[in-house]
């Protein structure tokens, strides 16, 4: 069955510094993936989403994600954070008419 | 304009009691669902509807009731409430029955004393 696995359960970093949140992904054939940002006391929200194509794709908020089939990886990334960057994000899958998401991770901003 | 709205945003009740969750969505896609979080952020899916529907039922005990009157609506009924039922139960639409490209509500805090 398809699943993605989120290795890091707390991040802290830096505003204004890089960011790279990993995920790993489970799946026979060339996976959709997505990453959804959830903001304290909010529902979730799309980032950016994979379907085919091009490896690098682009997302709302400054993010962006790589495809690595290689390494099974759809990892997330911001060149620069901001405080209200700190939320807590999820990578998912699509498995069966529904979206499987991984354990997420918290991400903690300090200025 | 909220696009997926739940009411209420938090729910505290003692157990035993039955409480319903309403979602409505404004988008007119086709299939709706209700996740679960825990209080570690676990998410998982509970129910999906398409064209009211149902179409996911995961193992879920038979107290929760989802009821679909049209497919804007989605709402959810839990007899009996639990201990164990308190979570954070989150409402999402999509234009279509595969899971992708959710659209979620805000979330109703459900509290059981």
């Amino acid at each position: 069955a398809q699943s993605v696995t989120q290795p890091d359960i707390h991040i802290t970093v830096s505003e204004g510094a890089s960011l790279e949140l990993r995920c790993n992904y489970s799946y026979g054939a060339t996976p959709y993936l997505f990453w959804y940002v959830q903001s304290p006391g909010q529902g979730l929200q799309l980032l950016l989403k994979y379907f085919s194509g091009d490896t690098l794709v682009q997302g709302i908020k400054g993010f962006e994600a790589e495809f690595k089939r290689s390494q099974s990886s759809f990892n997330l990334r911001k060149p620069s954070v901001h405080w209200s960057d700190a939320a807590e994000y999820f990578c998912a899958v699509p498995s069966t008419d529904k979206l499987i998401f991984g354990t997420g991770t918290r991400l903690q901003v300090f200025p | 304009d909220t696009a997926v709205s739940q009411t209420p945003k938090y729910l505290v009740t003692q157990m035993g009691n039955d409480k319903s969750i309403k979602c409505e969505q404004n988008l007119g896609h086709d299939t709706m669902y209700w996740y679960k979080q825990d209080s570690k952020k676990f998410l998982k899916i509970m129910f999906s509807y398409n064209n009211k529907e149902l179409i996911i039922n995961e193992t879920v005990p038979n107290r929760f009731s989802p009821k679909s009157p049209d497919k804007a609506h989605l709402n959810l009924h839990i007899n009996s409430l639990e201990l164990g039922d308190s979570a954070v139960y989150f409402c999402a639409s999509s234009p279509g029955p595969t899971g992708e490209k959710l659209f979620f509500g805000s979330g109703t805090q459900l509290s059981v004393l």
